[in-house]
């Protein structure tokens, strides 16, 4: 296993387009989740998963993020209309239950203009 | 919402010295874990402190939790340029794989 896989590396996209990110988890990671962080900023918690099951999403995701992992392997974080705001790195982390640390993938840099 | 602060937010600093990054909480953390991220990658992990009052050796890095679980410390000792990066702590509120908060960070900057 090469560790966490995310997808694209890289994303610009204008205003108003919907974005798609991928990440592949560690195969046997049963925890996946997503974090953002904006420049000199340390990530922020969007949301998790065990298994197939969203457990918990921020408070501050507004209605237009959406994710899913509908075979408890794979994950996709969708941002519908986007907006200058968004424009962050997307980082996606696996973890095990009875572990402590997680594994951090490269991340997807979002750049909307 | 619990908030990490970590002190200092920058340092540059020449190779051979020593120094000091702070994380503080006015919460209690079951756990406390110190990344470090290169620009453009993800964080890795270096180490995670469990007990009140545990000290932990990697290398030249010592990490320090406080006895009531609220607060961190990392301590480099003669610092090298490849120890330059981001330096975040994470503390988690529930057990383990829990979510995450991150602190602020510290960048560093080790020169020849």
């Amino acid at each position: 296993d090469t560790g966490v896989s995310q997808n694209p590396r890289h994303k610009i996209t204008k205003r108003g387009q919907n974005v798609t990110f991928r990440c592949d988890p560690i195969s046997e990671h049963n925890r996946l989740y997503w974090y953002r962080q904006t420049l000199g900023q340390g990530p922020e918690f969007l949301t998790y998963f065990q298994n197939e099951a969203q457990l918990e999403k921020s408070r501050l995701l507004s209605d237009r993020f959406s994710a899913e992992r509908p075979k408890g392997s794979f994950s996709t974080l969708e941002i519908q209309r986007t907006e200058q705001g968004d424009s962050a790195m997307y980082l996606c982390a696996s973890s095990y239950t009875g572990d402590y640390g997680y594994t951090f993938g490269s991340g997807t840099r979002l750049t909307v203009v | 919402t619990q908030l990490l602060e970590q002190s200092p937010q920058f340092l540059s600093i020449q190779e051979g010295e020593n120094l000091t990054v702070y994380c503080n909480s006015s919460s209690v953390f079951s756990s406390l874990q110190w990344y470090r991220q290169e620009p453009g990658e993800g964080p890795v992990l270096l180490v995670t402190v469990v007990t009140g009052g545990e000290v932990k050796k990697l290398k030249r890095l010592t990490f320090q939790f406080g006895d009531a679980r609220k607060d961190s410390s990392l301590h480099i000792t003669a610092a090298q340029p490849g120890d330059t990066g981001l330096y975040l702590c994470a503390g988690a509120e529930g057990g383990t794989a829990s979510k995450l908060t991150f602190g602020t960070g510290t960048r560093l900057q080790v020169t020849l």
